[in-house]
C-alpha cells in the first residue's frame, strides 16, 4: 500500500531563513509525487510534482523538491522564506493505477516570523 | 492552468436538512471527480470518485446513502449531504485531474459546511 509521511506539524522559521518540509513515502511502485499549499480556506494550489526524469524539480514561489529514491524522501525546500509563505502544505502521492487520486500526507503547518 | 470552481464556497444548515455541493470543471471537461473531506487541522481524506455517466465509487466507510453524488454531465459533479448532522461539519473540496499523461489534479477551491 501507498502512504505519505510528513514529519512535522508545524514548522517555524525566520523570514529570509531557509526552509525544509520533510515527506517521506511508501509505494511498491515509482511514484508520482506531489506539493500542494494550502491558504486558510482555500483550496490546494500545486507547488510542484515529480512524475519522471529528473529528480529536483522546480516549482511556483521559489520551492523545489528532490525526489530521492534510496530514502524514500520528497522534502520541499525554499532557500529563504517569505511572510507569505505562511500556509499549510501538503505532501501528496498518485495512487498507483488509478485516475489520479492522491493519498495525502497529514500536513505542515509552516509560520514565518518577521 | 485549468480551473474548478465550487458553489457555494460556504453554507450554514439546520441538522436533519440536506445541502448540495457544486463542483465545476470551468475550461476542460473531466470524466472523473474526486470529492475530499478535510477536517480542521487534519489532512484531506478521499470520499468517492465521481464517474459522468455511472454510479460513483466510494471510499471504505464513506456512507452512499448519506454523500450522493451524481455527475450530470462532463463538467459538473455534485455531492448532496442528505439529513445533515453536526458532525458532517466539515470543509469539502473536489478534484479534476488534467487528462494528461500524469493526470495532475486541479483542485476547487473548496466548501465550508457547517451543521447547526
Amino acid at each position: 500500500a501507498q502512504s505519505v509521511t510528513q514529519l512535522g506539524s508545524h514548522v517555524s522559521v525566520s523570514e529570509g531563513a531557509l526552509v525544509l518540509l520533510r515527506c517521506n513515502y511508501s509505494s511498491s511502485v515509482p511514484p508520482y509525487l506531489f506539493w500542494y499549499v494550502q491558504y486558510p480556506n482555500q483550496g490546494l494550489q500545486l507547488l510542484l510534482k515529480y512524475t519522471t526524469g529528473a529528480t529536483l524539480v522546480k516549482g511556483i514561489n521559489g520551492f523545489e523538491a528532490e525526489f530521492k529514491k534510496s530514502e524514500t524522501s520528497f522534502h520541499l525546500t525554499k532557500p529563504s522564506a517569505h511572510m507569505s509563505d505562511a500556509a499549510e502544505y501538503f505532501c501528496a502521492v498518485r495512487v498507483a493505477g488509478s485516475q489520479g487520486n492522491l493519498i495525502f500526507g497529514k500536513g505542515t503547518k509552516l509560520s514565518v516570523k518577521p | 492552468g485549468a480551473v474548478v470552481s465550487q458553489h457555494p464556497s460556504w453554507v450554514i444548515c439546520k441538522s436533519g436538512t440536506s445541502v448540495k455541493i457544486e463542483c465545476r470543471s470551468l475550461d476542460f471537461q473531466a470524466t472523473t471527480m474526486f470529492w475530499y473531506r478535510q477536517f480542521p487541522k487534519q489532512s484531506l481524506m478521499l470520499m468517492a470518485t465521481s464517474n459522468e455517466g455511472s454510479k460513483a465509487t466510494y471510499e471504505q466507510g464513506v456512507e452512499k446513502d448519506k454523500f450522493l453524488i451524481n455527475h450530470a454531465s462532463l463538467t459538473l459533479s455534485t455531492l448532496t449531504v442528505t439529513s445533515a448532522h453536526p458532525e458532517d461539519s466539515s470543509f469539502y473540496i473536489c478534484s479534476a485531474p488534467s487528462g494528461g499523461p500524469y493526470n495532475e489534479q486541479f483542485f476547487g477551491p473548496g466548501t465550508r459546511l457547517t451543521v447547526l
